[in-house]
This record gives structure tokens, C-alpha cells and sequence, in this order.
């Protein structure tokens, strides 16, 4: 089965800088990645994802990339601002045809933006 | 409407009670998921439906009993729990149609076993 690392575990920046967190995966069939923001007493909600066929995507201050032969994906965060105070999760689906996406999770990243 | 509501909120139990959580969801979506979550660590794939039949049991312990009564509903049944089954139960839901559809979470519902 899939198996998804994510790192680092925390990450502490000052409001305005960039954050970035890594995962690596290791199922090469899996071909979706979302990356998911949890706050404190809700559920996670999807802030962006990238498909296979893609390196690169953007939206406003939050970019994923997607390296397949390195089997890695990174979330990058541009001036970070306190409400981006949050765990972030990544993920990893493809490789699972049964029905429904069979999403494997990494172990997340309380990201902390400092005043 | 995209949202996935879940209930209760928070549930209580003893180790003899019977109890269900309940999920719901009106965007047509026709696969829907639970989830356990323990504190500080990522969601866990418990089941998986997929038009209304089972089709992940990832090896959960039989006093958890899934339902998916219609394509906009699921629940789950709990009976004879453990203190260490206590957790955020998230459900989720997505297009069944591929298998890398958007994942909708719902807020969760806290269970503590007593």
C-alpha cells in the first residue's frame, strides 16, 4: 500500500515569511495530491491539490510542486499570515481502482505564524 | 452546498452502550468515507462507500458497523467500545466517478468511551 512522509513535524515562521512543508510517497501509481489545512475543533478542508500531469500549481499564496521521479511533493506558503496558524496535512490517492478515492494521509505539520 | 454535516457533535459512551453517528450530504456525491482520528495525528481510513455498497473495510474491529442507507446518508453503529476507541470521527464524501475525487470533510464527531 501507500505510505506518505511528511516533514518537518513543526514549523515556526514570522508573519511574512514563506513556509514550505516536504512529503515524499511510495506507491508509484498514485497520480492525486491534495494538501489539507486542519484547525483546532474542525475537519480538514482542502486548500489545493495537483494531478500527475502537472508540476506546478498556484493559487494566490499557496503553491504545491510535484516531483514524480522523485516520487516527492512540496506545499509552499508566501507571506504567511496568522490565520495560516494550522496542521497541514498532505496526501496521496491513484493507486486504489475499488471505488471511492482511497486517500493515504502524511503524519502532518502544526505550522505556527508568529507575530 | 457544499457541506458534509455530521451528528452529534460530541457523544459520551459507556463500554456497554449502543450508539450511532450519523452523516449527511446533498451534493450528489456518491462515495462517502469515515475516518477516526486520534489527537495529533492524521485522519485514518475506516470505510469506504461507494453507490451505497461497502467497498474499503480497512480490518475494523466488528463493534464498529457501517451503514449507507442512501446515497446522501451514512452512519455508524457502535456498540461494546474500548476507552482507546475515543476519537474525532470525520466523515467525508466525494464524486465516485475516478478514484482521485475532492475529499469532503465534515466537522467531526468527538467520541469519548467511558
Amino acid at each position: 500500500g501507500e505510505n506518505v512522509e511528511q516533514h518537518p513535524s513543526t514549523l515556526s515562521v514570522q508573519e511574512g515569511d514563506s513556509a514550505v512543508i516536504k512529503c515524499t510517497y511510495s506507491d508509484s501509481a498514485s497520480n492525486y495530491f491534495p494538501w489539507y489545512k486542519q484547525e483546532l475543533g474542525k475537519g480538514p478542508q482542502l486548500i489545493i491539490d495537483i494531478r500527475s500531469n502537472v508540476g506546478e500549481k498556484k493559487d494566490q499564496r499557496i503553491a504545491v510542486t510535484l516531483n514524480k521521479t522523485a516520487k516527492h511533493f512540496s506545499l509552499h506558503i508566501t507571506e504567511t499570515q496568522p490565520e495560516d496558524s494550522a496542521v497541514y496535512f498532505c496526501a496521496a490517492s491513484g493507486g486504489y481502482t475499488g471505488g471511492g478515492n482511497k486517500l493515504t494521509f502524511g503524519t502532518g505539520t502544526q505550522l505556527k505564524v508568529e507575530l | 452546498d457544499t457541506e458534509v454535516t455530521q451528528t452529534p457533535k460530541h457523544l459520551v459512551m459507556g463500554m456497554t452502550n449502543k450508539k450511532s453517528l450519523k452523516c449527511e450530504q446533498h451534493m450528489g456525491h456518491r462515495a462517502m468515507y469515515w475516518y477516526k482520528q486520534k489527537a495529533k495525528k492524521p485522519p485514518e481510513l475506516m470505510f469506504v462507500y461507494s453507490y451505497e455498497k461497502l467497498s474499503i473495510n480497512e480490518s475494523v474491529p466488528s463493534r464498529f458497523s457501517p451503514e449507507c442507507p442512501n446515497s446522501s446518508l451514512l452512519n455508524l453503529h457502535l456498540h461494546a467500545l474500548q476507552p482507546e476507541d475515543s476519537a474525532l470521527y470525520l466523515c467525508a464524501s466525494s464524486q465516485a466517478s475516478g478514484n482521485t475525487g475532492e475529499l469532503f470533510f465534515g466537522e467531526g464527531s468527538r467520541l469519548t468511551v467511558l
